[in-house]
């Protein structure tokens, strides 16, 4: 079965510049999460995708951060105009309830974002 | 609230047990176990959930205290593979099940 596949890996911008990051997620897995993970930090959740709805935004800077996930499959995250702070690796995750309650959240491999 | 796990850090040989603990403030529906190596995802071990179920792929086990709001990651006979950040993220219910992720505990193994 295949991964949570995310590009770019790396990304290099100098401050106000815009950039996107895009996630496909696990075939069949109809949430969908982004996650900024700051060095030497837990992920932190910016977003939460229920097929092309958000479930929930709360911690999203909305100001500078736009995500969407328009036919319920592929997302991308957006940052305009970036700060030095945003320098951080972007986690997508998605995930499938297990049988019972909860579920398992599987990580993509990320995309580490520099901002100079 | 984040959760807040200890210890930080962690020096094992080989062979060694570990107990790692995370803490919330929070009531929890279910915590969860990830391990994350140095420029790699995180990858799960463990969910535990409110009543006492646990779900998990990797042969470590945990507990959960609901009326503490406390769980333990328990890592017997250390191997070196197990070296990484192990998270313990937080579920307290609701609709959003995103998840609140602790600070990790660098675990180091050594020969």
């Amino acid at each position: 079965e295949a991964g949570v596949a995310q590009s770019p890996r790396y990304k290099i911008i100098e401050k106000r510049q815009s950039v996107a990051f895009w996630c496909n997620p696990i075939s069949g897995h109809a949430t969908l999460y982004w996650y900024q993970q700051i060095l030497g930090q837990g992920p932190k959740l910016l977003i939460q995708f229920q097929n092309n709805g958000v479930v929930d935004d709360s911690q999203l800077p909305k100001d500078r951060f736009s995500a969407e996930r328009l036919k319920g499959v592929d997302s991308t995250l957006k940052i305009q105009p970036a700060k030095l702070e945003d320098s951080a690796v972007y986690l997508c995750a998605s995930s499938y309830p297990l049988a019972g309650g909860g579920n398992e959240q599987f990580f993509g491999p990320g995309t580490r974002l520099t901002v100079l | 609230q984040q959760p807040v796990q200890s210890p930080q850090a962690v020096i094992l040989r080989e062979g060694e047990d570990a107990v790692i603990n995370c803490s919330s403030s929070k009531a929890l529906y279910s915590v969860h176990w990830y391990r994350q190596k140095h420029g790699e995802a995180p990858v799960f071990l463990m969910i535990l959930l409110k009543g006492g179920e646990q779900k998990g792929h990797e042969k470590i086990s945990a507990s959960f205290n609901e009326k503490k709001q406390q769980s333990s990651l328990y890592l017997t006979a250390s191997q070196l593979s197990y070296s990484g950040t192990y998270f313990c993220g937080t579920y307290s219910g609701g609709g959003a099940d995103g998840l609140t992720f602790g600070k990790g505990t660098h675990l180091i193994i050594q020969p």
